[in-house]
């Protein structure tokens, strides 16, 4: 258990719809990745979080968007889905030299 | 050009043997880091190993060791004694630059099957 939660494990939802994903950081962490990981693109960063400010952006959509909240958690919302956005979304939190992973939620756009 | 290059899509390994795992790098930054995560079936990412580019020694974590040499850019990973439990996919990642809180980038990983 890397410390790092996420929910849901699993969301099924139809295109052109929203849905947040939520993520707890490690205890004391306060950076926050997100990352997606699908058959064609691999594994790629989405955006990262830093004490509730914005730090680093990658290779995420402007139909996406993320925030981190006082406490910490963070929310990656994706909007208008598309056949192409079912993907495991990885949340991650770092500690002194590591990114630890979370378990990931499943999005399948059907 | 890939940052991170793992060639071997998919290997074999007989239980209780030694597998390396094989990862080049590039990047143009004297500060990095690498690093090896395992996702089994289940798929979780599971962290396995760092080192950082000034490290003198190579890592090691149990049965797992970074044979990293600098020079060649690349950073294998070891596993020894294989175990039926270690089939999954192994991936490589950098993190470049002196900031420890930068983003990882990821190689398209290498699927371990060990045979009983």
């Amino acid at each position: 258990d890397s410390g790092v939660t996420q929910t849901p494990k699993h969301l099924i939802t139809a295109t052109g719809q929203r849905v947040t994903l939520r993520c707890s950081p490690r205890s004391g962490d306060l950076s926050v990745y997100w990352y997606q990981q699908s058959l064609d693109q691999g594994l790629q960063f989405l955006i990262q979080y830093y004490n509730g400010e914005e730090r680093a952006k990658g290779n995420i959509l402007e139909r996406f968007s993320a925030q981190q909240f006082p406490d910490l958690h963070s929310e990656l919302n994706l909007s208008s889905l598309e056949l192409g956005d079912s993907a495991l979304y990885f949340c991650a939190s770092s500690g002194r030299d590591t990114q630890y992973f979370g378990p990931g939620t499943r999005l399948t756009v059907l | 050009a890939q940052k991170i290059t793992q060639t071997q899509p998919g290997m074999f390994v007989q239980e209780k043997e030694a597998v390396t795992l094989d990862c080049t790098y590039d990047t143009s930054d004297p500060s990095y880091g690498l690093f090896w995560y395992k996702q089994p079936s289940s798929g979780e990412m599971i962290f396995l190993i760092y080192q950082g580019s000034y490290d003198q020694q190579n890592a090691t974590e149990g049965r797992y060791s970074l044979n990293f040499q600098k020079a060649r850019k690349s950073a294998n990973l070891v596993i020894s004694a294989s175990q039926l439990g270690d089939s999954a996919m192994y991936f490589c990642a950098m993190r470049e630059g002196w900031n420890a809180g930068n983003m990882l980038t990821f190689g398209g990983g290498t699927r371990l099957m060990v045979k009983p």
